[in-house]
């Protein structure tokens, strides 16, 4: 798979720190986003992608090109957050985007 | 501003049968995409379009067509419906790929 997560489950309490991890195959792909479906909805942009690194408010996504990997941590969890997390890469020329088959998030009380 | 609109929400089709999906866009996106979704196989790219009356193939397109005469709107089409089309699926719009996608509420189709 072009883009590959771990499905999870991830269960964790209310107050922890979580991180995902997504591994991309092909070293041409120059877009990356985050983002987070919850159950039977649409996927929602959560976070752009930058090597340098981004930051927004609890969520922190890191891109390291050289190994091909992208994370996402997710700090002070609520349980707001229960979702599915997918991890994205794309070309910017015709925006194609390639999904991974997304991480599960359970925040319990 | 509503953003990706798609229509029907819901729908049962008999194997056989025919139907179009229609998604509409306000916000003057050059780039649309149809993705289907299925439980374990992730989002799956079937037709995409980078323009008005542009089309392309995407990753999963055999049993689809798809039409772009006007800018804001993209049309997925089953010609003959098969119980393997049984799926949700997903309208985006995008300006570009730098930006990512504004997906629509999806439309759950099951084929009987």
């Amino acid at each position: 798979k072009e883009v590959e997560q771990d499905p999870g489950p991830f269960n964790v309490p209310e107050g922890a720190t979580v991180a995902f991890n997504c591994t991309y195959s092909n070293s041409a792909s120059q877009s990356f986003f985050w983002y987070r479906q919850d159950c039977r909805k649409e996927p929602k942009l959560l976070m752009s992608v930058y090597s340098s690194g981004n930051e927004d408010g609890r969520f922190t996504a890191q891109l390291n090109r050289a190994s091909q990997y992208i994370s996402l941590l997710i700090r002070d969890s609520k349980l707001s957050d229960s979702a599915t997390y997918l991890c994205v890469g794309g070309w910017n020329q015709g925006g194609k985007l390639i999904f991974g088959q997304g991480t599960e998030l359970s925040v319990k009380p | 501003n509503a953003g990706v609109t798609q229509t029907p929400k819901f729908r049962v089709l008999k194997t056989g049968q025919s139907m179009t999906l229609l998604c509409a866009q306000d916000m003057n996106h050059e780039y649309m995409y149809w993705y289907r979704q299925d439980p374990g196989m992730g989002l799956r790219l079937i037709h995409y379009s980078v323009g008005e009356g542009t089309t392309a193939k995407g990753e999963v397109p055999d049993g689809y067509n798809v039409s772009r005469l006007k800018k804001q709107n993209f049309l997925l089409g089953l010609e003959s419906a098969a119980p393997s089309q049984t799926s949700v699926y997903f309208c985006a719009s995008s300006r570009s790929g730098s930006y990512g996608y504004t997906f629509g509420s999806g439309t759950r189709l099951t084929v009987v």
